[in-house]
């Protein structure tokens, strides 16, 4: 069953900061993050393996709640170029196929 | 290469015809993946392989799709008889061991 994201779209200006949810009616074993930028393929972002684990890349990081099965995407100080739709896939125990959630889309206005 | 590439990138085709679509991983990847992605819509998984073995291939819609990776290298991605239906960007991506996967450019294909 496909993860849901909320929200679905966001409108943002440059510099505030956004959170994007990833949520699993299943057990996860890991969660990915893409960004997709429109007529463009998917972009990887980062990986969460471990439960609790929060990772950062530049200044877009996440959080994984194991228990919670859900996700969490923080984008900070947002700039122009992070504009786009944003992916999680999520790993099951037991399935080695990326599920793709819902996404959500980004939008930063100057 | 750096990255994978598709081939071809459209493909305008009539109901009826078939057509192959081609996927180059990056080098050394051992797993290849196919996805088939509607506008606004996260990616739907197809079929993957882990070098030349199909190892999931239960997101192919009906028997009209299949895949093969002879090589362990490029794979291609056959729809028989297509329908319109089948219109729809295809992409690929391919990844090491540690899961990330990384996708090509996508192929749009377009059946009149």
């Amino acid at each position: 069953q496909q993860p849901v994201q909320s929200p679905q779209a966001v409108i943002l200006r440059e510099g505030e900061d956004a959170v994007i949810n990833c949520s699993s009616s299943k057990a996860l074993y890991s969660v990915h993050w893409y960004r997709q930028k429109h007529g463009e393929a998917p972009v990887f972002l980062m990986i969460l393996l471990k439960g609790g684990e929060q990772k950062g890349h530049e200044k877009i990081s996440a959080s994984f709640n194991e228990k919670k099965q859900q996700s969490s995407l923080y984008l900070t100080a947002s700039q122009l170029s992070y504009s786009g739709t944003y992916f999680c896939g999520t790993y099951n125990f037991g399935n080695e196929k990326l599920t793709f959630g819902t996404g959500t889309r980004l939008t930063i206005i100057p | 290469g750096a990255g994978v590439s598709q081939s071809p990138r459209y493909k305008v085709t009539k109901r009826g015809q078939d057509v192959a679509l081609r996927c180059d991983p990056i080098s050394g990847h051992v797993s290849l993946y196919w996805y088939r992605q509607a506008l606004g819509q996260g990616p739907e998984f197809l079929t993957y392989f882990n070098y030349e073995a199909q190892q999931d291939k239960s997101g192919l819609p009906n028997d009209r799709f299949s895949a093969e990776r002879p090589e362990g290298s490029i794979s291609t991605l056959t729809i028989q008889r297509t329908e319109q239906r089948d219109s729809a960007m295809y992409r690929c991506a391919s990844s090491s061991a540690v899961q990330t996967q990384y996708f090509g450019p996508g192929t749009r294909l377009l059946v009149l």
